[in-house]
């Protein structure tokens, strides 16, 4: 089937603006991971899910970044009024299991812009 | 706290010509680690992994690392690198303790291949 999907895959906002950025998993993938990439460092992890369950949030920047996952499939990221150093790639990434949660399928990114 | 070190930001190499990229890490546990590749525009593949065992892993794309505890290195070597492997490479290192599939990366080589 299809790998990890994320839309949109590139976001400009203003300063201030709220946006949402949206993952779509591997079907039948249990875990999924969201994380932070800036420009020319490697991904920063944000928070994690197993199922509708959000495990682990301590990568979470500040209380503007929410994220959810409703019915234990697709995972939106919200941020709300974006400031210049949200700007980042943002990736998604899934994994069957707890048991295989290291074995992760990272989806493209979206690429963030805050003017 | 766990940490990677990629002492070598960028790195450029003739096609044909052996490759090795360093990786080193901070981790009071045997850790879980990871190689993965991100090429322009595209999400991160992963390239191999080490849980324990065997210290030299095989991996995709004829890659291989060799895992050396005395050292806390995993380095990622090539014989005969090609034109294709030009791209961005990660070293990362699984939170080990808790299972979750937290990966710690690295700041990232960048591969360039002289024809």
């Amino acid at each position: 089937g299809a790998g990890v999907s994320q839309s949109p895959r590139y976001k400009v906002a203003k300063r201030g603006q709220d946006v949402a950025l949206r993952c779509d998993p591997i079907s039948g993938h249990v875990s999924l991971f969201w994380y932070q990439q800036a420009l020319g460092q490697g991904p920063e992890f944000l928070t994690y899910f197993q199922n509708e369950a959000q495990l682990d949030k301590s990568g979470l920047p500040s209380d503007r970044f929410f994220a959810e996952r409703p019915e234990g499939s697709v995972s939106t990221l919200k941020i709300q009024r974006t400031q210049q150093e949200d700007s980042a790639v943002y990736l998604c990434a899934s994994s069957w299991s707890l048991d295989r949660a290291y074995e992760q399928y990272f989806g493209p990114g979206t690429r963030l812009t805050v003017t | 706290a766990q940490s990677v070190t990629q002492p070598d930001i960028h790195i450029t190499v003739s096609e044909g010509a052996s490759l090795e990229l360093r990786c080193n890490y901070s981790y009071g546990a045997t850790p879980y680690l990871f190689w993965y590749v991100q090429s322009p525009g595209q999400g991160l593949q992963l390239l191999l992994k080490y849980f324990s065992g065997d210290t030299l892993v095989q991996g995709i794309k004829g890659f291989e690392a060799e895992f050396k505890r005395s050292q806390s290195s995993f380095n990622l070597r090539k014989p005969s690198v090609h034109w294709s492997d030009a791209a961005e490479y990660f070293c990362a290192v699984g939170h080990g303790s808790s299972n979750t599939g937290k990966l710690i990366f690295g700041q990232g080589t960048t591969l360039q291949v002289k024809p």
